[in-house]
């Protein structure tokens, strides 16, 4: 399996334009889950998904901020419109819910520079 | 919801001397304490885990321990090398819902 994968590894923008953020999560995993990670804050859940249900988006800053899972195989995080601030890592994790609590499974992760 | 704090934000050891890094939670719901390694520039990726039904877990160099009573948790790292310099991360999640509430942080320098 080629893990969780994320795209892109590095995306440069401006402010006020739209990002998209995408995860294959590994297959057969039933769980996904996406955070922001930044040295202030550290890693930040902020929307997670069963079953390509969302679960809890309480984490979520903002409106601006929105996640879809249409299929098992899929997921994207969009900010529209972007700002300065939404600058981070953002990574993608899946887990198999065959028992609770299962390991995470990381992405590679994608390097959000807002200008 | 659950709140995990960390502590050091930054640790220094020299090579060979043991490495201790603690964490606090606050949902007593949660069962599950996860640690994860994130090398510079990797993605996390978990070294060990403890359910609340043990108070300790060791595996070779690393081991957990866990004291429910007072909700805080411990990484232990021993005989320390360079391969263990990395951003090392706690977690808790509490079984209901299943999120994983990861701690700020603990940046881990090994001294030669």
């Amino acid at each position: 399996d080629a893990g969780v994968i994320q795209s892109p590894r590095h995306e440069v923008t401006e402010m006020g334009q739209e990002v998209t953020l995408r995860c294959k999560p590994i297959s057969g995993h039933n769980s996904l889950f996406w955070y922001r990670q930044t040295m202030m804050r550290g890693l930040e859940l902020l929307i997670y998904f069963n079953n390509n249900v969302p679960i809890d988006d309480s984490g979520m800053p903002e409106d601006r901020f929105s996640a879809k899972m249409p299929n098992a195989s899929f997921s994207t995080l969009k900010i529209q419109p972007s700002e300065p601030r939404d600058s981070a890592v953002y990574f993608c994790a899946s887990s198999s819910r065959t028992g609770p609590n299962e390991k995470l499974f990381f992405g590679s992760g994608t390097q959000l520079s807002v200008l | 919801g659950e709140n995990v704090e960390q502590h050091p934000s930054t640790l220094s050891v020299q090579e060979g001397d043991s490495a201790v890094i603690k964490c606090t939670y606050s949902d007593s719901a949660s069962n599950y304490f996860p640690w994860y390694k994130q090398e510079l520039g990797k993605r996390p990726q978990l070294i060990i885990d403890i359910r609340s039904n043990v108070g300790e877990k060791k595996d070779q160099r690393i081991a957990v321990t866990l004291n429910k009573t007072a909700k805080h948790f411990s990484l232990h790292i021993t005989e320390t090398q360079p391969e263990d310099s990395a951003v090392y991360f706690c977690a808790a999640s509490p079984n209901r819902d299943d999120k994983i509430i990861f701690g700020k942080g603990t940046r881990l320098h090994i001294l030669p």
